[in-house]
C-alpha cells in the first residue's frame, strides 16, 4: 500500500524561509513530485526528485532521501503569492509495471506581511 | 497555445441523474487522468488511458467509466450520480508511450465542481 504524510497546514513570514515536509511509505517508488495549487485553481508542477539530494529552482529547493522516505519543499524570500496549499506525490510502479501518481493531501501555506 | 480544458466548469446535477464531464487537451499527450479532490482525502485518482481504446481503473473507480476515442478527448461519465460523489473534478494530461507513465509532470486542467442534490 500507499501512505504520504505531510502537515496540514503552516505559517510564514513575508521574506522568510519555510520547509515542507513530506514522508512516504511505498512498495514501488520512482520519483517524487511537489505540486503548487491555489486556492480555487488547478495544481501546477514545481518540482521533481528521483535520485537523492537537493534540486534548486530560483527561490524553490526540493530534497530527497529514499532511504528515509522523506522529502522537503524549501521556499526562500516568501512572497505573499506564495500562499497555496503544496501537494507531495509520490511516483508508484504497480506489480504491472505501470506507474501512477499517489498525493498527499496537501500543506496549505499562509504568508503574512 | 497548447492546453487542456475542462467542461462545463461548474455543474449542480440530482441524484440519480447521468452526467458527463468533458475533458480536451491539445498537447498530443497519450496519457490522460481524472481525479477528484476532497477535503482531507487529496488527489485521488478515478480513471486514466495510456491512449486511444485503453482505460484503466483507478482507486476510486466506482460509480464512473471513461472512454477514449481519440487522443484529445477523455470524458468521464457518472452513471448514476449520487451525492458522495460531489467533489471537485480535475482532469490531466502528460507524455508517455502506451502503458506507462514517463517521468514528465502531469499538466492540469482547470477544474469542474460537480455538486450532486
Amino acid at each position: 500500500g500507499q501512505n504520504i504524510d505531510q502537515p496540514t497546514e503552516m505559517t510564514a513570514t513575508e521574506g522568510a524561509i519555510v520547509q515542507i515536509n513530506c514522508t512516504y511509505q511505498t512498495s514501488g517508488f520512482n520519483g517524487l513530485f511537489w505540486y503548487q495549487q491555489h486556492a480555487g485553481e488547478a495544481p501546477t508542477f514545481l518540482s521533481y526528485n528521483v535520485l537523492d539530494g537537493l534540486e534548486e529552482k530560483g527561490r524553490f529547493s526540493s530534497f530527497l532521501s529514499r532511504s528515509k522516505g522523506y522529502s522537503y519543499l524549501l521556499l526562500k524570500e516568501l512572497q505573499m503569492k506564495d500562499s497555496a496549499s503544496y501537494l507531495c506525490a509520490v511516483r508508484d510502479q504497480e506489480n504491472t509495471g505501470f506507474q501512477k501518481l499517489v498525493f498527499g493531501t496537501g500543506t496549505r501555506l499562509l504568508v503574512s506581511p | 497555445d497548447a492546453e487542456i480544458t475542462q467542461s462545463p466548469r461548474h455543474k449542480i446535477t440530482e441524484t440519480g441523474r447521468q452526467v458527463t464531464l468533458a475533458c480536451h487537451q491539445t498537447w498530443n499527450h497519450n496519457n490522460m487522468f481524472w481525479y477528484r479532490q476532497d477535503l482531507g482525502h487529496g488527489l485521488r485518482l478515478i480513471h486514466y488511458s495510456y491512449g486511444v481504446q485503453d482505460t484503466n481503473k483507478g482507486e476510486v473507480s466506482d460509480g464512473y467509466s471513461v472512454s477514449r476515442s481519440n487522443t484529445e478527448d477523455l470524458p468521464l461519465t457518472l452513471e448514476s450520480a449520487a451525492s458522495s460523489q460531489t467533489s471537485v473534478y480535475f482532469c490531466a494530461s502528460s507524455v508517455g508511450t502506451s502503458g506507462i507513465i514517463e517521468y514528465n509532470e502531469q499538466f492540469f486542467g482547470p477544474g469542474t465542481r460537480l455538486t450532486v442534490l
